[in-house]
């Protein structure tokens, strides 16, 4: 069966530093994958998105970048840290028609 | 781009009450999903509906797709304490806008006992 794996769980970081948040799915070959970043009490924003090896599609300008070097593997990156990055990071895998979601990552940034 | 609206933003219910929360959109949709995210979880798909006028049950769950398929709503009937979480509405967006899943700001339960 499919899992996704997203570390660390809690986060807590100073403005200006670097930041690196893994995303590993095992069972499923190509998926596509996502982040979304939830601020405390809100919605969920689509941040990127990915359909394969390389491919990445940003949907909003910001501190953040994203990279897949691997078939199952989607990392969320930032050089320098910012108050505003703050949230709960969640990665995704797409099942069809479904999102499955990772238990997501609490980042504190201050 | 395609955008999804949530009304109410929040909730609270007497436990054993009826209620009901709603998605609209300004442009047609090709499907409409919802999810459920419990406090300190991550989102969790419940349903997923493509047709107009659609209507799906889950226990005491009911999914309704508009039939201009611009608005659904989730009526949950005898409101219990395990229905507290937060509750999004989502929609995929046509092929040529890429392959993403938009979701609605979501309503946040509250159920007092």
């Amino acid at each position: 069966s499919q899992t996704i794996h997203q570390w660390p769980a809690t986060l807590v970081q100073p403005v200006g530093s670097p930041l690196s948040l893994e995303c590993t799915v095992e069972g499923t070959s190509n998926p596509n994958l996502y982040w979304y970043r939830q601020a405390a009490g809100r919605g969920l924003q689509l941040l990127f998105y990915s359909v394969g090896i390389g491919q990445i599609s940003s949907e909003v300008p910001q501190n953040l970048s994203a990279s897949r070097p691997q078939d199952r593997q989607f990392i969320l990156s930032s050089k320098k840290l910012l108050l505003s990055d703050s949230g709960f990071y969640l990665c995704a895998w797409r099942g069809g028609e479904k999102l499955f979601f990772g238990s997501g990552t609490q980042l504190s940034v201050l | 781009g395609q955008q999804v609206m949530q009304i109410p933003q929040y909730q609270h219910v007497q436990e054993g009450e009826d209620f009901t929360t709603y998605c609209n959109s300004s442009t047609t949709l090709s499907n409409i999903q919802w999810y459920k995210q419990r406090p300190g979880g991550h989102p969790v798909f419940l349903i997923q509906l493509v047709k107009s006028g659609e209507v799906k049950k889950q226990k005491r769950l009911t999914f309704q797709f508009g039939e201009a398929k611009k608005n659904s709503s989730l009526h949950i009937t005898a409101t219990q304490t395990t229905d507290v979480g937060t509750y999004f509405c989502a929609s995929w967006a046509i092929k040529a806008a890429g392959n993403k899943l938009t979701f609605g700001g979501g309503t946040r339960v509250l159920v007092k006992p």
